[in-house]
């Protein structure tokens, strides 16, 4: 099985750097992904990793450690419309192709003035 | 390109009652998957169709739901009857097919908030 934690819920000010980190325990692991949601709307992909390391996206950047169970997503320059909840997700292993995730119950970022 | 759409959007049903909710992947994506949030908890797993098979459905969580992929585009959720516990948003994704890399990411439609009262 697959357990996921992430910080439920965290504040931070427009124009600052807020990081949201994600720990996982799994019995396999092949990837693991940030979605963005918006309330009432679709989750948004951000970013994957699967080697250890550091993947830039603009604002956005993830960070993984395989061997410590841990993934971070960094926002730089934030602005208020990053107000949102972000998802960290893990996919199991690979069976027959595709992407069955494993998610976090999300981190609820407000980002205020 | 139309992205992953769901409908209905809403759905208030009794309990008892039947609820079918539908999913249109993006045109060309073979597997396509079904979450659910419940009030307060983590999006979960229900299952995954390649195609019109289905790959994986180790999260649906009893009889009373039954999904389907007829000729491998739209599909189908359908509970019946439904409870209570049922009461949450329904998601679907979709991706391209098992040949392309790894880092394919799933599309997820906006959901099918279901209430059963």
């Amino acid at each position: 099985g697959q357990n996921i934690d992430q910080p439920t819920e965290m504040t931070a000010t427009e124009g600052a750097i807020v990081q949201i980190n994600c720990t996982y325990q799994t019995s396999g692991f092949n990837g693991l992904f940030w979605y963005q949601q918006h309330a009432g709307e679709a989750p948004t992909f951000l970013s994957y990793n699967v080697l250890d390391g550091l993947e830039e996206k603009g604002r956005f950047s993830s960070f993984l450690s395989r061997s410590k169970g841990y993934s971070y997503l960094l926002l730089k320059e934030l602005q208020m419309k990053d107000s949102a909840s972000y998802l960290c997700a893990v996919r199991d292993r690979i069976t027959g192709g595709g992407n069955k995730l494993t998610f976090g119950t999300g981190t609820q970022l407000k980002v205020e003035l | 390109e139309a992205g992953v759409t769901q409908f209905p959007s809403h759905s208030v049903i009794e309990k008892g009652q039947t609820v079918t909710l539908r999913c249109d992947p993006i045109s060309g994506h073979d597997n396509l998957y079904w979450y659910r949030r419940v009030m307060g908890k983590e999006i979960k797993f229900l299952l995954h169709f390649v195609k019109e098979s289905k790959q994986d459905e180790s999260g649906m969580p009893n009889n009373r739901f039954l999904a389907e992929r007829t000729g491998g585009t739209y599909s189908t959720l359908k509970v019946q009857p439904a409870e209570l516990e049922d009461s949450g948003v329904y998601f679907c994704a979709s991706s391209q097919d098992a040949g392309v890399p790894l880092n394919t990411e799933a599309f997820f439609g906006q959901g099918t908030r279901l209430t059963v009262v």
